[in-house]
């Protein structure tokens, strides 16, 4: 138990859906990210939240749509997905960002786009 | 855009230990060496971070080369629930960016 909650675990969804990932931290932390995770390929950062505003978006299509309401929740909101955004979509926290602060992460939430 | 290099998989016995290299040519003064764990069908794991010094935790120990461009995460006793996947990270910028990690595999 990292003190990270994603919900839920796993989700399938047409390609017409409107779905939501939440993420969920009471470990005090300051900073969180989104992380994809697709079959066979290393994690690739998607967004990155500091103090609840977005300071990195590496180029994530815009059927992608993060908000972070609170330092303690994150949400990952979907709509007209592709299939090949099937994948484990992974929250993580932090501290800060400072360098030397180690990330927790969450048990991930497989995603399947049918 | 990982900025370390580690092989693709190791193997180990129970109970051995176990060094996972990782190659980090180009660190800067200010980065801290990072070391994750993925165990399947899990999100990462932190194991151990270290600036200069070798690290010692419960989890692991941190060797780090004098000239930092290497380290080498030390499992004392492998078990079979430290097959996994080991990830060796500089932040770049200030974000945790992964490499494709070393495949652990242990055997009985």
């Amino acid at each position: 138990e990292t003190g990270v909650t994603q919900t839920p675990r796993h989700l399938v969804m047409g390609m017409t859906n409107k779905k939501s990932l939440k993420c969920e931290q009471h470990l005090g932390h300051n900073a969180m990210y989104w992380y994809k995770q697709s079959a066979k390929k290393p994690l690739e950062l998607m967004f990155v939240y500091s103090l609840e505003e977005r300071v990195e978006n590496n180029s994530v299509p815009s059927r992608f749509s993060p908000e972070c309401p609170n330092s303690s929740h994150l949400f990952l909101h979907l709509h007209t997905l592709q299939p090949e955004d099937s994948a484990l979509y992974l929250c993580a926290s932090s501290q800060s960002r400072a360098l030397n602060t180690e990330a927790f992460f969450g048990q991930g939430t497989r995603l399947t786009v049918v | 855009d990982a900025k370390t290099t580690q092989p693709n998989s190791m193997e180990s016995n129970e109970e051995e230990p176990v060094h996972l290299p990782c190659n980090h040519s180009t660190i800067s003064g200010t980065d801290y060496i990072h070391w994750y764990r993925q165990l399947p069908s899990q999100g990462p794991e932190y194991v151990i971070h270290g600036l200069t010094s070798n690290v010692n935790n419960r989890m692991a120990s941190l060797a780090i080369a004098e000239d930092r461009k290497s380290s080498t995460l030390i499992l004392h006793r492998a078990t079979l629930r430290d097959a996994a996947v080991y990830y060796c990270i500089l932040r770049v910028g200030q974000n945790f960016v992964f490499g494709p990690g070393t495949r652990l595999s242990v055997l009985p």
